[in-house]
């Protein structure tokens, strides 16, 4: 069975500061996605990594995979309260359709 | 357009009673996919369907919980004999089913509370 682990489980900062959410495992994925979820709401995908060692942004959130394909990372610089939500980190593989997610962080950002 | 909907958003039960839970996909999708959120287990995998098939039940409970999809379009889950484990906000995704990695687009979930 695969799992993801993210850390951490809870993280409250203050608007403006930077912060960083980490997604592990001890398998290989083909790809990693992070997704955003809000209260009474499904996970919304905000990107998709495909490729060791890959990094996307969208606008102040860095996403990156691992170069072995076993963990990724999401930054956020300068937090604003709408960067609150549950980020949950999801990983595929080729010739399976079904999303293995992370254990999931809740962020909040005081305003 | 329209997103993926499910019904109804909350449901609450007695423990024994059978209960269904419905999905309707973004039009043209081929793929739907059923999950299961809650706070001891995260948000866990259940069914997938291409079409009306099922090529991955792997991650169905028990025999209690079962699935359709008909038409290539609305899926229900069906839970029987419900028990308080049961208790959890199942979502529903559903994406065009190819290019992989997919694109799956959730809906809002249907709470389940068994009392």
């Amino acid at each position: 069975t695969q799992l993801l682990e993210q850390s951490p489980q809870f993280l409250s900062i203050q608007e403006g500061e930077n912060l960083t959410v980490y997604c592990n495992s001890s398998s290989v994925f083909s790809s990693l996605q992070w997704y955003r979820q809000e209260p009474g709401e499904g996970p919304v995908l905000l990107v998709t990594v495909v490729t060791g060692g890959e990094v996307k942004k969208l606008k102040r959130l860095t996403f990156q995979f691992g170069d072995a394909r076993k963990d990724s990372s999401l930054h956020i610089t300068a937090a604003q309260p709408g960067d609150t939500g549950l980020y949950l980190c999801a990983g595929t593989n080729f010739g399976n359709e079904k999303l293995t997610f992370g254990t999931g962080t809740r962020l909040t950002i005081i305003p | 357009g329209a997103g993926v909907s499910q019904s109804p958003s909350n449901k609450v039960t007695e423990k024994g009673k059978d209960v269904e839970l419905r999905c309707d996909p973004i039009s043209g999708h081929t793929a739907l996919y059923w999950y299961r959120q809650s706070l001891g287990q995260g948000l866990e995998f259940l069914i997938y369907f291409q079409g009306n098939s099922a090529p991955d039940k792997s991650g169905l409970p028990s025999d209690r919980f079962s699935a359709e999809r008909t038409g290539g379009s609305v899926s229900t889950l069906t839970i029987q004999r419900t028990q308080q484990e049961d208790s959890a906000v199942y979502l529903c995704a559903s994406s065009f089913g190819w290019g992989l990695p997919t694109e799956q687009f959730f809906g809002p979930g249907t709470r389940l509370t068994v009392l």
